[in-house]
């Protein structure tokens, strides 16, 4: 079946340093990729997505490229603020084995900026 | 920006008891799914929902879970007799049809299960 794997955290890191959280995949099809972020005590929001080979996902601040031949997704940061203090999914969505598209996520990362 | 809604936002609840947990998805909206995220684990697919049939579901969806969308706009999972593991945090979503790849998520119902 399909499965995410991500680092390890927590990551902690203090502000305007670069952020890389790895993600990489296995999937029986031709999977769309994401980043989702969660912050405390609240849902989930979609950070950005890529949906083929090369495309770069991007989004205040944040950016991910679909890499294809090495199975990742990689998301990164120029500069954290403590604002992107939170906890990061990678996740892919793929057809089911019903036919449907579901969602498989990684175990999250969290991300602590201190000032 | 129509979006997902879910109430409650927090339930709580006795072991043994029966809940509902109900998701309004968006408007046009076909395809409806419920995922569950144990607190500090990662988020894990249950169900997912279309035409009144459940077309998919995990090993965590046993006889203890149900699904209905009963009117024209919500969509419910009733957990018949809840036990201490089912507390978790739970996620509706949906999307337009079968090969739009992206879920539009609710913001949870936590469920404490005492």
């Amino acid at each position: 079946g399909d499965s995410v794997t991500q680092m390890e955290g927590p990551v902690t890191l203090s502000e305007e340093a670069f952020l890389t959280i790895n993600c990489t995949y296995t999937a029986t099809g031709y999977p769309s990729l994401f980043w989702y972020v969660q912050y405390p005590g609240e849902g989930l929001q979609l950070l950005l997505k890529a949906t083929k080979a090369d495309d770069k996902g991007s989004n205040k601040g944040f950016e991910a490229t679909y890499r294809k031949e090495t199975t990742s997704f990689h998301l990164e940061k120029g500069s954290v603020q403590v604002s992107d203090s939170a906890v990061y999914f990678c996740a892919l969505s793929d057809r089911g084995s019903g036919g449907y598209q579901k969602v498989t996520f990684g175990t999250g990362t969290k991300l602590q900026v201190i000032p | 920006e129509p979006e997902v809604t879910q109430t409650p936002s927090h339930q709580v609840t006795q072991m043994g008891q029966e809940v509902i947990l109900r998701c309004v998805p968006i408007s046009n909206h076909l395809y409806f799914y419920w995922y569950r995220q144990i607190l500090g684990q990662k988020v894990e697919f249950l169900v997912s929902f279309y035409n009144n049939e459940i077309s998919e579901k995990s090993e965590i969806f046993d006889d203890q879970f149900s699904v209905e969308r009963p009117d024209g706009s919500n969509f419910t999972l009733k957990i018949r007799s809840t036990k201490l593991e089912d507390s978790a945090m739970y996620f509706c979503a949906s999307n337009p049809r079968q090969t739009y790849n992206e879920q539009f998520f609710g913001p949870g119902t936590r469920l404490t299960v005492l």
